[in-house]
């Protein structure tokens, strides 16, 4: 079956730093890849998708490419906020048949950013 | 412009009293789906509807059901809350898209105590 393989956290950053959170996935077929963000008390919001081998996604300052070869979706930016301390899901999910469309997530990575 | 709703934010419930959570959505999708997400955890998968197919996931207890009457409401009923239950209830929907992803579109969930 698939599966969604997240670094554990938490990650504590001071502003400014570079931010690297590790996802790698296994899946039967071709998935889209998702990374979503839950902050405090919210529900999950998509923060960015691929949806096929080296595209990059990519939403306020955040990056992820889609590395086929090495099964990977590692979410990165350059620069980070305070205002980005949250926790971060990656997902995926394939197409509506066969029961593969229901999303599969990883366990979460906490971010904490230090002014 | 919101999406998926959720009433209540916030409930409070006795314990052994049944409890009503309702989620509601405009953008017409085809699948909603029901987590639970206790603390620092990832969501976990309670059931979900395909247009009108209930799928129950396996580990569901029966204490949980749900109803989907239409397309835009789902509802999730707890029939007899314990303190376990006490977690947030999150509403999820997704179709596919034009990419061929399917994407997750959540509400911004329940807050459910138990006393």
């Amino acid at each position: 079956g698939n599966s969604v393989t997240q670094m554990e956290g938490p990650v504590t950053l001071s502003e400014e730093a570079f931010l690297t959170i590790n996802c790698t996935y296994t899946a039967t077929g071709y998935p889209s890849l998702f990374w979503y963000v839950q902050y405090p008390g919210e529900g999950l919001q998509l923060l960015l998708k691929a949806t096929k081998a080296d595209d990059k996604g990519s939403n306020k300052g955040f990056e992820a490419t889609y590395r086929k070869e090495t099964t990977s979706f590692h979410l990165e930016k350059g620069s980070v906020q305070v205002s980005d301390s949250a926790v971060y899901f990656c997902a995926l999910s394939e197409g509506m048949t066969g029961g593969s469309y229901i999303p599969t997530f990883g366990r979460g990575t906490s971010l904490i950013v230090h002014p | 412009d919101a999406m998926v709703i959720q009433n209540p934010r916030y409930q409070v419930t006795q314990f052994g009293k049944p409890v009503t959570l309702s989620c509601s959505q405009t953008l017409n999708h085809n699948v909603m789906y029901w987590y639970q997400q206790k603390s620092s955890q990832a969501p976990k998968l309670l059931f979900h509807y395909y247009d009108k197919d209930f799928n129950n996931e396996a580990d569901t207890p029966d204490n949980f059901q749900s109803r989907r009457p239409n397309t835009s409401f789902c509802f999730l009923d707890i029939r007899s809350p314990g303190l376990g239950d006490a977690a947030m209830y999150l509403c999820a929907t997704s179709t596919q898209g034009r990419d061929g992803s399917t994407e997750a579109f959540f509400g911004q969930g329940t807050r459910l105590t138990v006393v």
